[in-house]
């Protein structure tokens, strides 16, 4: 198993930029979702989905989309990248009765 | 709104010591509680606590849960180096989600 792949690693954006971040898990798990960490504040959710098909928001949704088309992809849009988007992303699974989930490695964005 | 919060930010100790990480939390529709550790990239799990007053153990790492003052304690005894990392806790509401505390980085130096 791959766990939880994230693409790219790194990316610098211009500002007014858009982009998809790429997330895919091989565990089937009906749970995914999206973080972004900035420093001192931990994790914070941006969007989530609990199966194929369906998608919410969390905490910090504003400039993001995502959608979720298959059981295995979960992608982030940004759709005019702001600096105040410069941050660690990080996509999540999990099985839909157990909250403990699996991490991706990040993604390392910039926006200039 | 939910809310976790981590005490302390920081912490420096040596190689052999004890050390105590802190996590209050004031959530709606509490499920869980859950410790990752987090060295350079993704978050690694630790525990899940659900029930008060049972300690969870895993080796030299021992964690406890309060619902009644809606705290836990992560404990790590004889530190060693390989135990910087930030320590992040997260409870779990409805449907899944977690909210984090905002994390404590610990450096154990030799």
């Amino acid at each position: 198993n791959a766990g939880v792949t994230q693409t790219p690693k790194f990316q610098v954006l211009k500002t007014g930029q858009s982009m998809t971040l790429q997330c895919a898990q091989d565990m089937n798990h009906e749970y995914m979702s999206w973080y972004r960490q900035d420093p001192g504040m931990g994790l914070r959710l941006i969007h989530y989905s609990v199966g194929a098909g369906i998608t919410d928001q969390g905490e910090v949704p504003n400039g993001y989309n995502v959608s979720r088309s298959t059981t295995e992809d979960f992608p982030l849009r940004l759709l005019s990248a702001a600096p105040s988007q410069t941050s660690v992303y990080f996509c999540a699974s999990s099985y839909s009765r157990r909250p403990e989930q699996f991490f991706g490695p990040g993604t390392r964005l910039t926006v200039l | 709104e939910d809310k976790v919060v981590q005490s302390p930010l920081s912490l420096v100790v040596h190689e052999g010591d004890t050390v105590t990480l802190n996590c209050s939390y004031e959530v709606t529709n509490f499920r869980s509680l859950l410790w990752y550790k987090q060295e350079k990239k993704a978050p690694t799990f630790l525990f899940m606590l659900t029930s008060s007053g049972i300690e969870k153990k895993s080796g030299r790492l021992s964690s406890i849960l309060d619902k009644k003052e809606l705290f836990s304690i992560l404990n790590i005894t004889a530190t060693q180096t390989g135990d910087s990392a930030v320590y992040l806790c997260a409870v779990e509401t409805a449907g899944n989600k977690l909210t984090f505390g905002g994390g404590t980085r610990v450096l154990v130096k030799p």
